[in-house]
């Protein structure tokens, strides 16, 4: 079974302030990862996502996530925090080739502080 | 890019009544279609996956009598909540992947989301 787990509901950061979200997978097999933003009653808007390609993946808005193997983590980080990054996020694992279903994470809340 | 829409954005019914919702993949065609349910403050739960042509895979504990779902074309699928009650309140999002473009990639495109109360 693949699972991802996100620590902490919730992040505050300062405006200008270093962005890092954290997830974790859990996947017997190679997985595919990905990260999706979710603006208030609105759907989701994929930021990146990460496909056995390179281990650092670029994003749209300034984020990236690196894949580590070693440590099953696929964490999310922004060098400079930005009002308009204040949103919830989502970590979403699936598996590679056909239609697999793809489980998300439990989501946080990024609050920017101005 | 894919695009994908959902209508209504938002509906009010009464108890007892039956609400449909369309999700329409605009620039792509989708054999898969996915509905999932997103309670306040929560993550995404899957409902279940449509097949075109097909009936719909239900995950466990979601009741196919009461969202039935019909993916009638490879463009669109719909999702009906039957005999709506208050308990069914909620935002429904839908997402299709597209069938040429993603390859094994299995990037899903999202739906804006439709909001549903039940009064």
């Amino acid at each position: 079974a693949q699972s991802v787990t996100q620590l902490g509901s919730h992040v505050s950061v300062s405006e200008g302030a270093l962005v890092l979200l954290r997830c974790n997978y859990s996947s017997s097999v190679p997985p595919y990862l990905f990260w999706y933003v979710q603006y208030p009653n609105q759907g989701l808007q994929l930021l990146l996502k990460y496909t056995s390609a390179a281990t650092l993946v670029k994003g749209i808005n300034g984020f990236e996530a690196e894949f580590k193997k070693s440590e099953t983590s696929f964490h999310l980080t922004k060098p400079s925090a930005h009002m308009s990054d204040a949103a919830e996020y989502f970590c979403a694992v699936t598996f590679s080739g056909g239609y697999q279903k793809v489980t998300f994470g439990t989501g946080t809340k990024l609050q920017v502080i101005p | 890019g894919a695009v994908v829409s959902q209508h209504p954005s938002w509906v009010i019914c009464k108890s007892g009544t039956s609400v449909k919702i369309e999700c329409r993949s605009l620039d792509f065609q989708a054999t898969t279609m996915f509905w999932y349910r997103q309670f306040p403050k929560q993550s995404l739960m899957l409902m279940a996956t449509s097949n075109e042509g097909s009936k719909a895979t239900y995950e466990q504990g979601v009741e196919k009598d009461k969202f039935l779902i019909n993916h009638a074309s490879l463009t669109l699928s719909t999702l009906t909540v039957t005999s709506a009650h208050p308990e069914d309140s909620s935002f429904y999002i839908c997402s299709a992947r597209d069938d040429v473009g993603t390859g094994g990639n299995n990037e899903q495109f999202f739906g804006p989301g439709t909001r549903l109360t039940v009064l």
